[in-house]
């Protein structure tokens, strides 16, 4: 079991760009969540996904971010028109639901040049 | 909401030394508390789950132990090692979609 995939895990755009980052639960694992978290802050929730739907997306900024978990492929973060305060480390985690808890992902290191 | 809070921010100890970490959160109605750990740049490494029903877990030199009535959880260290050195945070979760982070506390043993 390869745990929560993300990449890329260092990712560099300028201001204006794209990002996209993707994150695999692990196997069996149909819950999906993004947390980001901001040079020495602790993690702040964003968005909660099961296949095909978004089940909370209100730790998310309104504008230039969305998520999506398709019915077949990683989930995806997508981030439009990055500007420097979106610089942060993006974490993915899985869960099977109920209570077993979370497993993290490395993350991905955004930078915003 | 729930908050949880984590004492102390910073601890350095010598190597060798048992040491305690301490977590409280202020809503008792909790599925279960994760113990994590997060070293510099990386992502986060799940230590302990314990669920609500449950008083301690044990892995290793680690035991976490949950006093839900308090609202408390304790992760205790055995004979710290410097590689031991990270940050350790708590979560508790209280709904499918609900995962409470601590601030965190910043662990240093020094050889």
């Amino acid at each position: 079991n390869a745990g929560v995939m993300q990449n890329p895990r260092h990712l560099v755009r300028r201001r204006g760009q794209e990002a996209r980052l993707r994150c695999s639960p692990m196997k069996g694992h149909s819950h999906v969540y993004w947390y980001r978290q901001l040079p020495e802050e602790g993690l702040k929730f964003m968005v909660y996904l099961q296949k095909e739907n978004i089940i909370d997306e209100s730790g998310m900024p309104k504008e230039r971010f969305s998520a999506e978990f398709p019915k077949e492929g990683p989930s995806i973060l997508r981030i439009q028109q990055v500007v420097r305060g979106d610089s942060a480390a993006y974490f993915c985690a899985s869960s099977p639901g109920g209570k077993y808890g979370y497993t993290f992902g490395s993350g991905t290191r955004l930078t915003v040049v | 909401k729930q908050e949880v809070t984590q004492i102390p921010a910073a601890l350095s100890v010598p190597e060798g030394e048992n040491l305690v970490l301490n977590c409280s959160f202020t809503d008792s109605a909790i599925y279960n508390l994760q113990w994590f750990r997060q070293d510099p740049g990386k992502g986060l490494t799940s230590l302990l789950l314990i669920q609500s029903s449950q008083r301690e877990q044990t892995s290793g030199r680690l035991n976490a132990s949950l006093d839900k009535s308090s609202g408390r959880s304790t992760l205790y260290i055995a004979a710290s090692q410097p590689g031991d050195s990270a940050t350790y945070l708590c979560a508790v979760q209280t709904g499918a979609n609900n995962l409470f982070f601590g601030t965190g506390t910043r662990l240093t043993v020094i050889p």
